[in-house]
C-alpha cells in the first residue's frame, strides 16, 4: 500500500530554518511529482511548491521564492523541504503530497495530489 | 493566479439528505487539448491529511463512495453528496491544478443537522 511518511513535529525561533523529511513507500518514487502544501491551525490549505523526483526540477509559488528550497535524495527515497528565516506566520501542518507526471501545454507539471503523508506540525515562537 | 471560490462556507444537511457544494474558479481550468478540467475535490477531517475524492472534475477516485458525485466545466463546478451520512462530516476543498501555483478553495464545512 503506497504512503508518504513525514518526518515529526518542531519548534522553531523565528529567524530559523526547518526541514521536513517525506518518504515513499509502496511506489516507484521516480515516476511522480511531490507537492509541498501547508495549513495554519484553523486555515485553508496553501501550495508552496513541488518537485519533480525524476528530473528533479522545482517549481515554487512566488511567495515563497528565496525561501524555500525542495529537494530529493533517491538514494534513500526521501523528498525534502526547507524553509529558511521562519517568521510566527509559518506555524502550520505542512503536508507533502503525490501527483503523477502530465504534460501541459509542452510542459511536465503535476496532476491531482492522490496521495498525502500525515503532516507535520512546524511551529515557531521565540 | 487562479482563484477558487467555494459556496457556502458551511452548510448543514439532514441525514440521508443532498448535499450540494459550489467551486468557481476566476479563470477556466479546462484545457482545450484534451477537454479536461484540471479540478480535484478534497475531504478532510480534523486531524487528517486531505483526502482526494474526485479528479478531472468528475472522476471518482478509487475507493470512494458513489454518493460523492463531481460535476461542472470550465469555471463552475459541484460537488455532490447524494445522501449524507455521519462520516460524511467534514470540510470539502476544491483545487485547480491547471496552473501554478496549485491554489485551494477556502473550504466548505459540512454538518448534520
Amino acid at each position: 500500500q503506497a504512503q508518504l511518511v513525514q518526518s515529526g513535529a518542531e519548534v522553531k525561533k523565528p529567524g530559523a530554518s526547518v526541514k521536513v523529511s517525506c518518504i515513499p513507500s509502496g511506489y516507484t518514487f521516480t515516476n511522480y511529482i511531490i507537492s509541498w502544501v501547508r495549513q495554519a491551525p484553523g486555515q485553508g490549505l496553501e501550495w508552496l511548491g513541488w518537485i519533480n523526483i525524476y528530473s528533479g526540477n522545482t517549481k515554487y509559488a512566488q511567495k515563497f521564492q528565496g525561501r524555500v528550497t525542495m529537494t530529493t535524495d533517491t538514494s534513500t527515497n526521501t523528498a525534502y523541504m526547507e524553509l529558511k528565516s521562519l517568521r510566527s506566520d509559518d506555524t502550520a501542518v505542512y503536508y507533502c503530497a503525490r501527483g503523477n507526471r502530465i504534460m501541459v501545454r509542452g510542459a511536465t507539471v503535476s496532476g491531482h495530489l492522490d496521495l498525502w503523508g500525515q503532516g507535520t506540525l512546524i511551529t515557531v515562537s521565540s | 493566479d487562479i482563484v477558487m471560490t467555494q459556496s457556502p462556507d458551511s452548510l448543514a444537511v439532514s441525514l440521508g439528505e443532498r448535499a450540494t457544494i459550489n467551486c468557481k474558479s476566476s479563470q477556466s481550468v479546462l484545457y482545450s487539448s484534451n477537454n479536461k478540467n484540471y479540478l480535484a475535490w478534497f475531504q478532510q477531517k480534523p486531524g487528517q491529511p486531505p483526502k482526494l475524492l474526485i479528479y478531472w472534475a468528475s472522476t471518482r477516485e478509487s475507493g470512494v463512495p458513489d454518493r460523492f458525485s463531481g460535476s461542472g466545466s470550465g469555471t463552475d463546478f459541484t460537488l455532490t453528496i447524494s445522501s449524507l451520512q455521519a462520516e460524511d462530516v467534514a470540510i470539502y476543498f476544491c483545487q485547480q491544478y491547471y496552473n501554478t501555483p496549485l491554489t485551494f478553495g477556502q473550504g466548505t464545512k459540512v454538518e448534520i443537522k
